[in-house]
């Protein structure tokens, strides 16, 4: 079935630091995929996408690109901040006929000043 | 448009009471879903509405769980006989056709 795989956290990095969080999945068909993001005490809010290879889906300083090759889909962003802090939810869209989401366990980011 | 709103944000009950949850989409988003979501975990997907069909249900959802969705608004969440393992954040999500989900604040079940 398909799936979606994580690094394990926590990941402490000081301001500014270069940030990769690493996401594969696998997957019959070619999904959808996506960043959501939890602050503390939040919901999920969606943080980027991209639908298909090749695509890369960016927002708030925040890059990912989807490599179909390498079924990976890792998020960067060059310089993070303190307010980055959060945990960082890679799913992929399951393109069955519900589109149901279908989430990695999240790795939590801590950012220092 | 005031996003996803789910009501309560928390609750607490004693094992075996009976629960329910409700979740108001984004007004014109025709798919709803509920996900299930425990402590250091990624979100389960538990059930899925499109308009007020339910259209797939997880094998995470026992018999003791219902769900609604009624005129295709508003979505409720019921879950009976509550048991210790019931403790989660309950979330809801809605979208437009096939594009993205948008979340709600989760509902925090906890059974004691």
């Amino acid at each position: 079935g398909n799936s979606v795989t994580q690094m394990e956290g926590p990941v402490t990095l000081s301001e500014e630091a270069f940030l990769t969080i690493n996401c594969t999945y696998t997957a019959t068909g070619y999904p959808s995929l996506f960043w959501y993001v939890q602050y503390p005490g939040e919901g999920l809010q969606l943080l980027l996408k991209a639908t298909k290879a090749d695509d890369k889906g960016s927002n708030k300083g925040f890059e990912a690109t989807y490599r179909k090759e390498t079924t990976s889909f890792h998020l960067e962003k060059g310089s993070v901040q303190v307010s980055d802090s959060a945990v960082y939810f890679c799913a992929l869209s399951d393109r069955g006929s519900s589109y149901k989401l279908i989430f990695g366990s999240g790795t939590r980011l801590l950012v220092r000043p | 448009d005031t996003g996803v709103s789910q009501d309560p944000r928390h609750k607490i009950t004693k094992r075996g009471q009976n629960v329910t949850f409700r979740c108001d989409p984004i007004s014109e988003h025709n798919r709803l879903y509920w996900y299930r979501q425990t402590l250091g975990q990624g979100p389960e997907f538990l059930t899925y509405f499109q308009n007020e069909a339910q259209l797939e249900k997880s094998r995470l959802l026992s018999d003791r769980f219902s769900a609604e969705r009624p005129k295709g608004s508003f979505s409720t969440l019921e879950i009976q006989r509550t048991e210790q393992g019931d403790s989660a954040m309950y979330l809801c999500a809605s979208s437009l056709d096939q594009r993205e989900q948008y979340f709600g604040p989760g509902t925090r079940l906890t059974v004691t």
